[in-house]
């Protein structure tokens, strides 16, 4: 059972566009949302999270909105940049339960000049 | 600091062998959880641990054992190998009361 769905599953933007990643989660239990990095054959490096009283975070050209009522949740990059593709997982957990944490499939991203 | 620390980065295993996958981590974390990454599947949840001496089961724990003596080691035991158990394994530690993950780089194991 998938509690954390993920799309697209790959997507293709050109340099200076916007990338768009989209969650949603099931278990309104969840008050904790990260969005994680990976590069190839590296391990997650976590980007930006966020909390469900706040509706968007925003920490450089990455912006995390959050809509509560539709348990949905999205990433936005700005002004994409070749050194963003890779491959990007939206998560959800229960703050303070140790870094037990759901995943959602992942979207790989490729941002070409 | 080194952060996550795991060994090692690649294994191939015959059916039915056993092994463990090493994880230390240095910067005194309460918590460690090991995860596997399969294709078009994200990561799941195998074991977690928030302190020496305390584990508990994730999503995934059928075929891993798990013991925590210290605060620095999670090592994840195959008992058994299959080759479903083929996958890219990430250990993660965080501080006690935090939920933000930090992941060693993988161990890439192959069952044939």
């Amino acid at each position: 059972q998938q509690q954390v769905k993920q799309s697209p599953q790959s997507l293709i933007v050109q340099k200076g566009g916007i990338s768009i990643i989209n969650c949603a989660y099931e278990n309104t239990a969840f008050d904790y949302f990260p969005w994680y990095q990976q590069f190839p054959g590296k391990g997650p490096a976590l980007l930006i999270a966020i909390r469900p009283d706040v509706s968007e975070k925003k920490e450089g050209r990455f912006t995390i909105s959050f809509n509560k009522s539709a348990k949905q949740f999205s990433l936005h990059i700005m002004d994409s940049q070749p050194g963003d593709s890779a491959t990007y997982f939206c998560a959800a957990g229960i703050r303070g339960g140790g870094n037990k944490l759901t995943f959602g499939t992942g979207t790989q991203l490729k941002v070409e000049l | 600091n080194a952060g996550v620390t795991q060994t090692p980065k690649f294994q191939v295993l015959k059916t039915g062998q056993s092994m463990t996958l090493q994880c230390a981590q240095d910067m005194n974390h309460e918590y460690m959880s090991w995860y596997r990454q399969d294709p078009g599947m994200g990561l799941r949840l195998i074991h977690y641990s928030v302190g020496a001496g305390i584990t508990d089961q994730g999503e995934v724990p059928n075929g891993y054992n798990v013991s925590r003596s210290t605060t620095e080691d999670f090592p994840l035991r195959l008992l058994s190998a299959a080759p479903s158990q083929t996958s890219v394994y990430f250990c993660a530690s965080s501080p006690q009361g935090r939920t933000e993950a930090f992941f060693g780089q993988g161990t890439r194991l192959t069952v044939v």
